[in-house]
């Protein structure tokens, strides 16, 4: 089974819509965090967490939530999509120290 | 912001050549890493090169990190079509990677 799950791995809504990605880990690692991938733009970090109680934004947190349910699971929510929030998300993980991100496969949102 | 830019934006070669691709950036790291990512996949960890080392080796890769000229480079030699991807760098101060836009490679059979 892989290391690192995202749930669903593809997502069509519409402009307003609410929805949650997730992501699930068994590497039992402290942090996580939220990528979106753009054509052209490479990753940018939308949130990250480095333990249950640590909340964090990123470069690009506007329009986005997180929850960190457990060690194991870090969910990040769209409150009301829009069209350019239409992107590949990837949730990653990864120890405290040396921090190489193990990544899950992604989901590909599609706000219409 | 991105950290770091990697360089060339795109690279095609025959197979059996080796590939070189750059990476700079801005401000001072802990480490530098790069990453390989299939086609729409998620990103695979292919080596760390710390601040106080210059070169490292991990099978067919080899990545050096000059912190005078802000710069990386990674290697690939002997490249085979299976090699074909985008590559990453990725800069880290304070825990967090910042991810360049990436070198997408093709290897022609």
């Amino acid at each position: 089974d892989a290391d690192v799950t995202q749930t669903p791995r593809n997502r069509i809504t519409k402009t307003g819509k609410r929805i949650m990605l997730e992501c699930s880990q068994t590497k039992g690692h402290d942090r996580m965090y939220w990528y979106r991938q753009d054509p052209g733009l490479g990753l940018r970090l939308i949130y990250y967490s480095f333990d249950v109680k640590d909340i964090n934004k990123g470069e690009i947190s506007d329009g986005y939530s997180v929850s960190r349910q457990a060690q194991a699971k870090f969910s990040l929510s769209l409150e009301s999509a829009i069209p350019n929030q239409t992107a590949l998300y990837f949730c990653a993980t990864s120890d405290s120290a040396p921090n190489e991100q193990y990544f899950g496969p992604g989901t590909r949102l599609t706000v219409t | 912001s991105q950290q770091g830019e990697e360089d060339p934006q795109a690279l095609s070669i025959q197979e059996g050549e080796n590939a070189t691709m750059n990476c700079s950036y801005k401000t001072s790291i802990n480490n530098l890493q790069w990453y390989r990512q299939n086609s729409g996949r998620g990103l695979v960890h292919l080596i760390l090169i710390r601040s106080n080392e210059r070169e490292k080796h991990s099978g067919r890769l080899r990545v050096t990190l000059d912190t005078s000229k802000k710069s990386s480079s990674l290697l690939i030699t002997a490249s085979r079509a299976a090699d074909t991807a985008s590559y990453f760098c990725a800069t880290e101060l304070s825990y967090i990677p910042t991810f360049g836009r990436g070198t997408s490679l093709i290897v022609h059979p």
